[in-house]
């Protein structure tokens, strides 16, 4: 079975400044999505970034990047020019190849605060 | 505009009775979750349809239940046997007919409190 493991329960950082999340998971799939999923205290989930296994090219949206270490099983998320609106939780999260059945496996999740 | 709903936002149950929190797409997406989240847990799978007339357990499905009779709807039902309802439940759906695609669009959520 897959896991996900977020060991940073709670971070923050000041506004502009740049924060790592870090995340781990195991699997012995080779192909696979990850996920960071973030969760602001409206508590609906808004999808930040995806990254493909197969992809060896860490993924980026905006100020958001990835860190992605398959070797290792590492995959943190980089948020540059922090925001107050970057204020929430955090989730990494896990999927097999997508084919019908896969479903997401999450990691406990971090809490990150942006201070002005 | 597309997404998912559900209701109602909030919802109160008397120890002993069922509820079921309502969740509706409009994305046209086959599949269909429903996971509950706790303080400090994460979000945990409850049950997932992958088409219509079809749905599988997740990894804390028992004391729910679940139907999916239409694409749009899959509600859950939290019934009595459900030992600790107290939570905050979201749902959600994905196109995994979608090569490539994975991501899971999610609704507002519904708090659940048992009284």
């Amino acid at each position: 079975a897959q896991t996900v493991t977020q060991s940073q329960p709670e971070m923050s950082v000041q506004e502009a400044e740049t924060v790592t999340l870090s995340c781990t998971y195991d699997t012995s799939e080779s192909n696979y999505y990850l996920f960071w999923y973030k969760q602001p205290p409206s508590r609906q989930m808004i999808l930040v970034i995806r990254q493909e296994a197969y992809k060896q090219q860490n993924a980026t949206e905006n100020r958001f990047s990835v860190n992605f270490q398959k070797a290792a099983k590492s995959f943190s998320l980089k948020i540059s020019d922090s925001q107050l609106g970057d204020t929430a939780m955090y989730f990494c999260a896990f999927m097999k190849q997508p084919g019908g059945s896969e479903k997401l496996v999450f990691g406990k999740g971090m809490k990150l605060t942006v201070n002005p | 505009d597309g997404g998912i709903t559900q209701s109602p936002k909030y919802l109160f149950r008397k120890e002993g009775q069922n509820v079921t929190l309502s969740c509706e797409q409009n994305l046209n997406h086959d599949a269909m979750y429903w996971y509950r989240q706790d303080p400090g847990q994460g979000l945990r799978l409850i049950y997932y349809s992958q088409i219509v007339n079809d749905f599988q357990k997740g990894d804390i499905a028992e004391g729910y239940s679940v139907s999916r009779e239409k694409k749009e709807s899959f509600p859950l039902t939290v019934t009595s046997a459900q030992k600790n309802p107290t939570a905050f439940y979201l749902c959600a759906s994905s196109n995994w007919r979608e090569r490539g695609a994975g991501e899971q669009f999610f609704g507002p959520g519904t708090r659940l409190t048992v009284l």
